[in-house]
């Protein structure tokens, strides 16, 4: 299946620094990615899909100024956490589709997690 | 709005044993359901993927099946070993007419699993 390709898997920063987190299709390009997050024992939730060549579309409640993201080629999207805080502390899950197959599967990523200080 | 719900929240049984995961969803507009496994920690693996013009699925000891009217799914774990304790995730994909967030993926809760040996 297609790999889709996270990094960093775990990071530790302090309160008010800034976390960038990639996502990256390994095999396949993707215009449309999709992050979430999950707490713990919890289901994820989807933060935002991020469009490449566009302003990704966030969901409600979700802080667009706080949650940076940027989808500068087919195969990459970012996620960039400014301004850290302990509650931002969270699993954060990336996910993408395969264009050429285009069967509505998703590939997720391994998962970023994050731990602030 | 689509609800997903997933029954049992946990489940404990004997390596060896038969099981189903049953998994429900609100709105029958569907592009697809996909079923996954979550590690502790760890990112989301795709099982079985099934579209909305489809009845079932099947891989290995896995037997997926859709029934869109009734808004239900089932996840058959034939032959249950403890390899398969994990977080397992149904989530469906929404027909979305335009837009940027086509394909926008709802997830229930999840099923906790263990196989004990």
């Amino acid at each position: 299946g297609a790999v889709v390709s996270q990094h960093p898997s775990w990071v530790i920063c302090k309160s008010g620094t800034s976390v960038k987190i990639e996502c990256r299709s390994l095999d396949f390009q993707a215009t449309t990615m999709f992050w979430y997050r999950q707490f713990p024992k919890q289901s994820l939730m989807l933060m935002a899909t991020s469009n490449e060549g566009s302003k990704a579309t966030y969901e409600q409640g979700v802080e667009k100024d706080k949650f940076l993201i940027n989808h500068a080629s087919l195969t990459l999207s970012t996620l960039t956490v400014t301004s850290a805080h302990p509650e931002d502390s969270s699993f954060y899950i990336c996910s993408a589709r395969d264009l050429v197959q285009n069967t509505g599967e998703l590939f997720f990523g391994e998962g970023s997690r994050l731990t602030v200080l | 709005k689509q609800e997903v719900t997933q029954i049992p929240a946990a489940l404990s049984v004997p390596e060896g044993e038969n099981l189903v995961l049953n998994c429900s969803f609100t709105d029958s507009a569907i592009y697809n359901l996909q079923w996954f496994r979550q590690d502790p920690g760890k990112g989301l693996t795709s099982l079985l993927l099934i579209q909305s013009s489809q009845r079932e699925q099947t891989s290995g000891r896995l037997n997926a099946s859709l029934d869109k009217s009734s808004g239900r799914s089932t996840l058959y774990i034939a032959a249950s070993q403890p390899g398969d304790s994990a977080t397992y995730l149904c989530a469906v994909i929404s027909l979305y007419a335009g837009g940027t967030s086509y394909g926008k993926l709802t997830f229930g809760q999840g099923t906790i699993l263990t196989v004990h040996p």
